[in-house]
C-alpha cells in the first residue's frame, strides 16, 4: 500500500539552528500538509500546500516556517532559527484531493531542540 | 474558535466487547469527519471517514454521524488487546480552502484480555 515517507526519523539540533524535514508523499496526490503533535498535546495544523503554493497555514506557521517542493517528490518543512518550544513530533500528510478526501499520514520526524 | 472534544480515558473494556468512542465538534460548517488510531510514539493511522448523517461500517469498525447534536462517535465491535491505542477525532470544515483538520485530544482505548 502507498505510504508518506519522512526523513529523518530523530533530530537533534540546538537551538537557533535551521532544520529541515523532508517528506515524500504519495505519489498521485496532490494535496500536502504538516502537523505538529508536542509531546502529551493535540495535533495541531501547520500548513497545507496545493499546486505548488500554501493554501492554508495556522498561527503557529510564522516566519521562521517555510514550505517548499524543490521537485516532484519531495516536499519540505524549514524551521529558519529553531526554539526549544519547536520540539515536537512534525507529520506530514498527503490527500489525492480537497475537501473532503481522507489524509494520509507519515511515521512523522521527532525533532528535539537543545 | 473551532473545538473539537473527546474524552481522555482511558477507556477500558475486555477483549470481545464493544468500544463506543465519542467526539462532539463546535462549528456547524463542519463536513467531514475522521477518525484515527495513534499507537504511543507512532503517526496517526486513518481508520475511518464518515460525511452523512448515519451509520457507516467497516469491518469492526462503525462510524456514527448526527450534525443535528455535533456528535460523531466510533463502534469498535469484539475488541481485541492490539486496538488498545489512542483514537483521534478530527475535522473538516467545508469551504475550508487549505483542508485543514482540527483535532480532538483523543481518546485511550484500553482492550483487556
Amino acid at each position: 500500500e502507498p505510504e508518506v515517507t519522512q526523513t529523518p526519523s530523530h533530530q537533534v539540533t540546538q537551538m537557533g539552528q535551521e532544520v529541515i524535514l523532508r517528506c515524500v508523499p504519495i505519489s498521485n496526490h496532490l494535496y500536502f500538509y504538516w502537523y505538529r503533535q508536542i509531546l502529551g498535546q493535540k495535533v495541531e495544523f501547520l500548513v497545507s500546500f496545493y499546486n505548488n503554493e500554501i493554501s492554508e497555514k495556522s498561527e503557529i506557521f510564522d516566519d521562521q516556517f517555510s514550505v517548499e517542493r524543490p521537485d516532484g517528490s519531495n516536499f519540505t518543512l524549514k524551521i529558519r532559527s529553531t526554539k526549544l518550544e519547536d520540539s515536537a513530533m512534525y507529520f506530514c500528510a498527503s490527500s489525492d484531493g480537497g475537501g473532503n478526501q481522507p489524509q494520509h499520514f507519515g511515521d512523522g520526524t521527532r525533532l528535539s531542540i537543545l | 474558535q473551532k473545538e473539537v472534544e473527546q474524552n481522555s480515558g482511558p477507556l477500558s473494556v475486555p477483549e470481545g466487547a464493544i468500544a463506543s468512542l465519542n467526539c462532539t465538534y463546535s462549528d456547524r460548517g463542519s463536513q467531514s469527519f475522521f477518525w484515527y488510531r495513534q499507537y504511543s510514539g507512532k503517526s496517526p493511522e486513518l481508520i475511518m471517514f464518515i460525511y452523512s448523517n448515519g451509520d457507516k461500517e467497516d469491518g469492526r469498525f462503525t462510524a456514527q454521524l448526527n450534525k443535528a447534536s455535533q456528535y460523531v462517535s466510533l463502534l469498535i465491535r469484539d475488541s481485541q488487546p492490539s486496538d488498545s491505542a489512542t483514537y483521534l477525532c478530527a475535522v473538516n470544515v467545508l469551504g475550508n480552502a487549505g483542508n485543514m483538520l482540527t483535532f480532538g485530544g483523543g481518546t485511550r482505548l484500553m482492550v483487556k484480555p
